[in-house]
């Protein structure tokens, strides 16, 4: 089973700046990486899918980049909207996640 | 609109058995990937088990953790996913998530309590 490693656990971040978020996998996922957000009480969401694209109504403020077994997720500019838990995701292989990065405000 | 709709949650003791179901709309479910997804208190997230499509074999794959134990199941005349757990051990508490492949779509979740 591919393992996923997210850092760090908690992120934070005051609100306007910028949090970058890193994902580690056990071997090489190639591009099958996406990232989810979740907030308290909900279903996770999908932002980003093929480690660089946009989920439908997804804003451009979130990024992902990477590739292999690196990967990041970049938020440019924290709204209040964004604090929430964030999951790394890889499908390359089965389907596993991360332990998830909690960004909260500082 | 896509619409997953989670029922049979409930509490059950260890050794017991329950089954979950995700009544789906708003899509084509027989070309439908579906699966089932699990998030246990406080932690992360786990993929259980899997049903892909007619279009894509109609392939089963089921999570180590639960293999053995657990059956995915689909009704295409109804557009209903089922997950039948066998042997239930306290670990598999959380809240079940029925999860449509594309587009990635999850229910609101079913809990699942296992304890005596």
């Amino acid at each position: 089973e591919i393992v996923v490693t997210q850092s760090p656990a908690t992120l934070s971040v005051s609100p306007g700046e910028r949090a970058t978020l890193a994902c580690r996998t056990s071997q090489s996922v190639g591009s099958d990486l996406a990232w989810y957000q979740q907030k308290p009480g909900q279903a996770p969401r999908l932002l980003i899918y093929q480690t660089s694209t946009r989920a439908t109504d997804i804003p451009a403020r979130f990024s992902g980049s990477g590739s292999g077994t690196d990967f990041t997720l970049t938020i440019s500019s924290l709204q209040s909207e964004d604090f929430a838990v964030y999951y790394c995701h890889q499908y390359n292989n089965w389907r596993t996640f991360g332990q998830g990065t909690k960004v909260e405000i500082k | 609109e896509v619409q997953l709709v989670e029922s049979g949650g409930g509490l059950v003791k260890p050794g017991g058995s329950l089954r979950v179901s995700c009544a789906a709309s708003g899509f084509s479910f027989i070309d439908a990937h579906m699966s089932w997804i699990r998030q246990a208190p406080g932690k992360g997230l786990e993929w259980v088990a899997r049903f892909k499509s007619n279009n894509e074999g109609g392939v089963i794959d089921y999570a180590a953790s639960v293999k053995g134990r657990f059956t995915i199941s689909r009704d295409d005349s109804k557009n209903m996913l089922s997950l039948q757990m066998n042997s239930l051990q306290t670990e598999d508490t959380a809240v079940y998530y029925c999860h449509l492949q594309m587009p990635d779509s999850w229910g609101q979740g079913t809990q699942v309590t296992v304890s005596s």
